[in-house]
């Protein structure tokens, strides 16, 4: 049973454009809702992250929108460059107990 | 500098010979723990660790196995590694906040 849902699978956006990716979770209990950027060979490293009892938070060019009653959230990226081109994983976390789920990422091409 | 180091970085190995894949990280992390990523697939998670001598079964922790002897040091085992077992693992740690700092990465190959 896969807790947290994430779409698209890939995207496709004009530079300039806006991003948006979205995820679904499950389980209540989760209290920690991170993005994760990966670039090819290396590891995720963490983005902009949200906590439930926000309903969002703008870093820079990304906005996470948190809706706490369709437990859903979603990654905006604004005047997106070709530099963003990247896998984004969205997670749900229960943070003291150390377990994170992941979505199955989505790959991002913003072309020039 | 703050990391997760992970080694090998990659390795091919043969059906049945056990290998380990060492992560250790240098900022104090309390949590610990061990992901595979596969196309398609995400992230999932294999086993995690709260602390020194505590460890708990993550989503697909099956044909793996784990030790927490030292804060810093979280070691993924392979007994009998099979080919399905062919993966991208990554070592991640977290303190209290919650933000995972990840390694670069284990590419294994099973034959």
């Amino acid at each position: 049973q896969q807790q947290v849902k994430q779409s698209p699978q890939s995207l496709i956006v004009q530079k300039g454009g806006i991003s948006i990716i979205n995820c679904a979770y499950e389980n209540t209990a989760f209290d920690y809702f991170p993005w994760y950027q990966q670039f090819p060979g290396k590891g995720p490293a963490l983005l902009i992250a949200i906590r439930p009892d926000v309903s969002e938070k703008k870093e820079g060019r990304f906005t996470i929108s948190f809706n706490k009653s369709a437990k859903q959230f979603s990654l905006h990226i604004m005047d997106s460059q070709p530099g963003d081109s990247a896998t984004y994983f969205c997670a749900a976390s229960i943070t003291n107990a150390g377990k994170s789920t992941f979505g199955d990422g989505t790959t991002l091409t913003v072309k020039p | 500098e703050a990391q997760v180091t992970q080694n090998p970085r990659y390795l091919i190995t043969v059906t049945g010979k056990k290998l380990t894949v060492t992560c250790s990280q240098n900022m104090n992390h309390e949590y610990m723990s061990w992901y595979r990523q596969d196309p398609g697939l995400g992230l999932r998670q294999i086993y995690y660790s709260m602390n020194v001598e505590v460890t708990d079964k993550g989503d697909v922790p099956e044909g793996y196995k784990v030790s927490r002897k030292e804060k810093r040091n979280f070691p993924l085992i392979l007994e009998s590694p099979s080919p399905n077992q062919t993966s991208l693992y990554f070592c991640a740690s977290s303190g209290v906040g919650g933000e995972l700092f990840f390694g670069e990465g284990s590419r294994l190959t099973v034959l």
